[in-house]
């Protein structure tokens, strides 16, 4: 059965800090890693890896994949409030279906 | 606008009773998927779709059940078998070529 385990599962930090969030997965036949943010409804996508090693960035937040060690990492520098959210670790797989697996999810609370 | 539209957002269901859950997408996706989400518990998969006239069961399938007979549209029927409803529920939509999954804002059911 493919797993996803994220964590830490929740976290509060204060505006300015910087957040890493990890996730490892066991997927058979793995394709990708991704990661979402979601706040109170729909998920949102953030990054999709495929490759071990390459950054991936988007304003103050960055991930990396790790294939040898089965493992990614969701950097958020400079923490803002509006970055309070639960962040989802899925990695894809299994034989052309697309299917995710999902972990539980990091839960992030940035106080002023 | 393309997207995904779930409805409703709220639904309460009495014992004994069947509700349907919509999902409507025009984003063209062939692939269509079923989560419910429980707090602390990340997504798990229900029913998929990957094309009209199929689909398969995900890790949680008993108690639901799925149609697909347009490609814009996979409605999820909550049955009287299943037991402990009370979740959110989040539709989703990909290509099939190992792409990001898109999803809807959800629908919140609970019991009454």
């Amino acid at each position: 059965e493919d797993k996803v385990v994220q964590s830490p599962l929740s976290l509060v930090v204060h505006e300015g800090d910087t957040v890493t969030l990890n996730c490892s997965y066991e997927v058979t036949n793995f394709r990708s890693l991704l990661w979402y943010k979601q706040e109170k409804k729909a998920p949102t996508f953030l990054f999709m890896l495929t490759s071990s090693g390459i950054e991936k960035k988007s304003g103050r937040l960055s991930s990396i994949l790790d294939k040898k060690e089965l493992s990614s990492i969701l950097n958020i520098t400079a923490t803002q409030t509006g970055d309070s959210a639960i962040y989802l670790c899925a990695a894809g797989g299994g034989y052309g279906n697309n299917r995710l697996a999902f972990g539980k999810g990091n839960q992030v609370v940035v106080i002023p | 606008d393309g997207g995904i539209t779930q409805s409703p957002k709220y639904l309460f269901r009495k014992e004994g009773q069947n509700v349907t859950l919509s999902c409507e997408q025009n984003l063209n996706h062939d692939a269509m998927y079923w989560y419910r989400q429980d707090p602390g518990q990340g997504l798990r998969l229900i029913y998929y779709s990957q094309i009209v006239n199929d689909f398969q069961k995900g890790d949680i399938a008993e108690g639901y059940s799925v149609s697909r007979e347009k490609k814009e549209s996979f409605p999820l029927t909550v049955t009287s078998a299943q037991k402990n409803p009370t979740a959110f529920y989040l539709c989703a939509s990909g290509d099939r070529n190992n792409q990001p999954q898109h999803f809807g804002d959800g629908t919140r059911l609970s019991i009454l």
